[in-house]
């Protein structure tokens, strides 16, 4: 079965400062990725995706992320964070395991000072 | 594109009745529906996938009988939480998807609450 791991709970960045959201994954084939954002009380939307191609996927809102497969890993990263970037990021992967599923990662909370 | 309504956004219930939630595909037709809950601060946690005309496949743990899921067209699936207890008190947040490879689009999510 796949899983998804975000080691990192929260993080907090200056305004204007880079970012990057770590995100491993275990599947034994390549499988499907995702990034999705979800503000307070509300559903997700999604980032970005990677289902094969460049390994490099570019998202909305300026964030992009690279996918390893030598380190199972599909970070996530933005040059320079705005203050309306802070919210909760979830990886998600997706696979066709007799029946397709996403599973998503536990989640890392993003602050933004000023 | 790609919108997906969910309703209603926020319910409260009394103990021991039941609560039905309703999530809409409204410019598309959605092959599958999952419904996921999300306790505070956590994660979403995969409930149940539901796909046009069929019965509901759910996750391990998860009681078929108290959450029931109808998908009876292309664009709507309804969970309907019965004999509710404070403990089923959560956020309900429900995702459809055209295809098995593409993206989720999500509901804005239904707060739970049982008094």
């Amino acid at each position: 079965a796949q899983s998804v791991t975000q080691p990192d709970i929260h993080i907090t960045v200056s305004e204007g400062a880079s970012l990057e959201l770590r995100c491993n994954y275990s599947y034994g084939a390549t499988p499907y990725l995702f990034w999705y954002v979800q503000s307070p009380g509300q559903g997700l939307q999604l980032l970005l995706k990677y289902f094969s191609g460049d390994t490099l996927v570019q998202g909305i809102k300026g964030f992009e992320a690279e996918f390893k497969r030598s380190q199972s890993s599909f970070n996530l990263r933005k040059p320079s964070v705005h203050w309306s970037d802070a919210a909760e990021y979830f990886c998600a992967v997706g696979a066709d395991t007799g029946g397709f599923k996403t599973i998503f990662g536990a989640g890392t909370r993003l602050f933004v000072k000023a | 594109g790609a919108v997906v309504s969910q309703h209603p956004s926020r319910v409260i219930c009394k103990s021991g009745t039941s609560v039905k939630i309703e999530c809409r595909s409204l410019d598309f037709q959605a092959t599958t529906m999952f419904w996921y809950r999300q306790f505070p601060k956590q994660s979403l946690m995969l409930m149940a996938t539901s796909n046009e005309g069929s019965k509901a496949t759910y996750e391990q743990g998860v009681e078929k009988d108290k959450f029931l899921i109808n998908h009876a067209s292309l664009t709507l699936s309804t969970l309907t939480v019965t004999s509710a207890h404070p403990e089923d008190s959560s956020f309900y947040i429900c995702s459809a998807t055209r295809s098995y490879n593409s993206p989720l689009h999500f509901g804005n999510g239904t707060r739970l609450t049982v008094t």
